[in-house]
């Protein structure tokens, strides 16, 4: 199993221009998320996806729009790219959201710069 | 879910027990502890959870105290591979709440 993945590993971006960061996992995993996380901070939910078709937002979710149109993936797009998007950004799936169990499966992240 | 505090950084020897604290003091009672670490700015990596009984795994052990209000994760042999960030989050497993990070523990691992 690859796991999680993400594309591209390092991205550049002007201010305003727009661009959809990739995930997949072949896991089969129903639960599904993405984080941010600046320097020296812990991890900040942007939006999560319980299934298919499925999404809701997280702690800090505006700039960004997800879809979920299949289990294996869950792209995340900056809608107009500002510099206090610039960060490091981590994709995560998991079985389930509920139960005991809980074990998050991450991604290498994005590492993403917006000037 | 309730908050957690642990420690800015810590060093330790390597081949020693590396022991990261954490308090928890508002866990309610279904609240699991979970521990995850960061290395090197990768994605983070599960370590271990537990409820109220001590817990241990291929990775490391976890010691809850009886009163649920704090607990440590032990590594028992810690080798140079083991610097990293350890994270200490509790959460209601049977609710939809999400993971809340914090800073986490800024382990040093030293020859």
């Amino acid at each position: 199993n690859a796991g999680v993945t993400q594309t591209p590993k390092f991205q550049v971006l002007k201010t305003g221009q727009s661009m959809t960061l990739q995930c997949a996992q072949d896991m089969n995993h129903e639960y599904m998320s993405w984080y941010r996380q600046d320097p020296g901070m812990g991890l900040r939910l942007i939006h999560y996806s319980v299934g298919a078709g499925i999404t809701d937002q997280g702690e800090v979710p505006n700039g960004y729009n997800v879809s979920r149109s299949t289990t294996e993936d869950f792209p995340l797009r900056l809608l107009s790219a500002a510099p206090s998007q610039t960060s490091v950004y981590f994709c995560a799936s998991s079985y389930s959201l509920r139960g005991s169990t809980y074990e998050q499966y991450f991604g290498p992240g994005t590492r993403l710069t917006v000037t | 879910d309730a908050k957690t505090t642990q420690p800015t950084s810590m060093d330790c020897a390597e081949g020693r027990a590396a022991n990261l604290p954490c308090n928890h003091s508002t866990i309610s009672g279904n609240e699991y502890v979970y521990w995850y670490r960061q290395i090197h700015s990768q994605g983070p990596q599960y370590i271990i959870h537990g409820l109220k009984n001590n817990e241990t795994n291929e990775m490391a052990s976890l010691i809850i105290t009886e009163d649920r209000k704090s607990s440590t994760l032990i590594l028992p042999h810690a080798t140079l591979r083991d610097t990293a960030v350890y994270y200490c989050i509790v959460r209601d497993p049977y609710s939809n709440y999400q993971l809340i990070w914090g800073a986490g523990t800024k382990l040093i691992i030293k020859p």
